[in-house]
């Protein structure tokens, strides 16, 4: 069974940093593309980054708002997916959702339940 | 980011079919026909209900169908049932220059 578990959300100061971890079981991160989708409280979804396989080189992808300040990684022995935030701003403020995206498709298929962060002074 | 356009709410009653218009341009919803939706219960992840426009994954009942014309995609459910009730968002693939996905606003629907 596929699962994804996010960890790693909590309150941080502007400016500060965090780093969210997303454990998977049922597949392998390394040979999957994952990523990041965020809800901001009461709003709607917005992507946020994408990591391809290592097989298709590993490419990295980023939302203009993240990019330079986001970093998403995978640690292939855990099977974790990660997404080290640096500068966070108040409107980074959301739930962030680990997803995997299908190989050969443009669509998520399955999601985390979701880890809070919170910028806040 | 510029999100698609969705309505912001729809109804209907019990047994009832209703339709929710995703709307995008030419370099989304236009240029691919990768558009999926998925439904959000409160508190809840999203749930995959449709994708490349159409497609419904295993498991997923078959009154939820997709359809695309132009710029625009449309999420169909038929039968409505209580459980239904949920948040609706669309998405698709994008050439926009700063970002690969792009999510509509989403869409509550109040089963009456």
């Amino acid at each position: 069974e596929v699962q994804l578990v996010e960890s790693g959300g909590m309150l941080v100061q502007p400016g500060g940093s965090l780093r969210l971890s997303c454990a998977a079981s049922g597949f392998n991160v390394t040979t999957s593309y994952m990523g990041w989708v965020r809800q901001a409280p009461g709003k709607g979804l917005e992507w946020v980054s994408v990591i391809y396989s290592a097989a298709t080189g590993g490419n990295t992808f980023y939302v203009d708002s993240v990019r330079g300040r986001f970093t998403i990684s995978r640690h292939n022995s855990k099977n974790t997916l990660y997404l080290e935030m640096n500068s966070l701003r108040l409107e980074d403020t959301a739930v962030y959702f680990c997803v995997r995206k299908v190989v050969l498709g443009y669509y998520f298929d399955y999601w985390g339940q979701g880890s809070l962060v919170t910028v806040s002074s | 980011q510029s999100a698609l356009t969705q309505p912001a709410s729809v109804s209907g009653s019990p047994g009832q079919s209703i339709t929710i218009s995703c709307t995008g341009t030419s370099d989304d919803v236009g240029a691919y026909n990768y558009v999926s939706w998925y439904q959000q219960h409160p508190g809840k992840a999203p749930k995959l209900l449709i994708y490349d426009v159409d497609n419904r994954p295993s498991g997923v009942s078959n009154r939820f169908s997709g359809s695309k014309s132009g710029n625009t995609a449309s999420l169909t459910i038929s039968g409505l049932q209580a459980e239904d009730e949920a948040d609706y968002y669309c998405s698709s693939y994008t050439r926009h220059l700063n970002f690969d996905w792009v999510f509509g606003g989403g869409t509550k629907l109040t089963v009456l």
